[in-house]
């Protein structure tokens, strides 16, 4: 069965250090792709960063990357530099091909960052 | 750009009371679903669509129903609230090409449900 796993419940960094949060997933899919998203206080998800289980490079986007090691099934998320507005819950995600064709996108259960001035 | 749009934003409802949230995308985007928030647990899927007419259960679809008549439009009803329902329930859509897409989901701002 698929899964999504987030070891860490909570995080802390000093503000302009740089944090990894973990994602480890399970999957016998051939073909998937990992998403992670960001939700503040306010409540709102916002999409950060997207890596397909045949991309050969990590995936960046600005401050995010994504560290990939698909043989450990792994997709850690690296924010570098962080700011205060980067306190937030992340949550990893994995879309998942269903054999009717439709996909789904599964979420884990949230590491909550916290950013120390 | 409304993007996703949920309607209501908070609601209380008894115990045995049946409610629709709604649901309304302007992107014309195919791929619509309904997501429940619990603390610890991140955001489990309920229902979603691939296109008008067309609807599938996900993880935890006991309890609800959706339909989908338009492709803007994905209500999800409760149809005898129960307590184990309070939650936050988020609708989310993309624009789905297959197994081929690299951009997320569009979630709407969330729709907060108490039932006592």
């Amino acid at each position: 069965a698929q899964k999504i796993t987030q070891t860490q419940p909570g995080m802390f960094v000093q503000e302009k250090e740089a944090v990894t949060l973990d994602c480890t997933y399970d999957t016998s899919d051939p073909s998937y792709g990992l998403f992670w998203y960001k939700q503040p206080s306010s409540g709102e998800m916002i999409f950060l960063i997207y890596q397909g289980s045949y991309d050969q490079q990590n995936a960046t986007e600005g401050r995010y990357s994504l560290n990939f090691q698909k043989a450990r099934k792994s997709a850690n998320l690296v924010i570098s530099a962080s700011q205060l507005g980067d306190s937030a819950m992340y949550f990893c995600a994995m879309r998942t091909t269903l054999k009717t064709s439709y996909d789904k996108v599964i979420f884990g259960p949230g590491t909550s960052l916290s950013v120390i001035p | 750009n409304a993007g996703v749009t949920q309607t209501p934003k908070f609601q209380v409802l008894k115990t045995g009371q049946s409610m629709t949230l709604q649901c309304a995308q302007d992107m014309n985007h195919e791929y619509m679903s309904w997501y429940r928030q619990d603390p610890g647990m991140g955001l489990r899927l309920i229902h979603y669509s691939v296109g008008a007419g067309i609807t599938d259960q996900g993880e935890v679809p006991n309890g609800y129903n959706v339909s989908r008549s338009t492709t803007e439009d994905f209500p999800l009803r409760l149809l005898s609230a129960a307590p184990s329902q309070t939650s936050v329930y988020f609708c989310a859509s993309v624009k789905h090409r297959g197994y081929i897409y690299n951009y997320g989901y569009t979630f709407g701002s969330g729709t907060r449900l108490t039932v006592v």
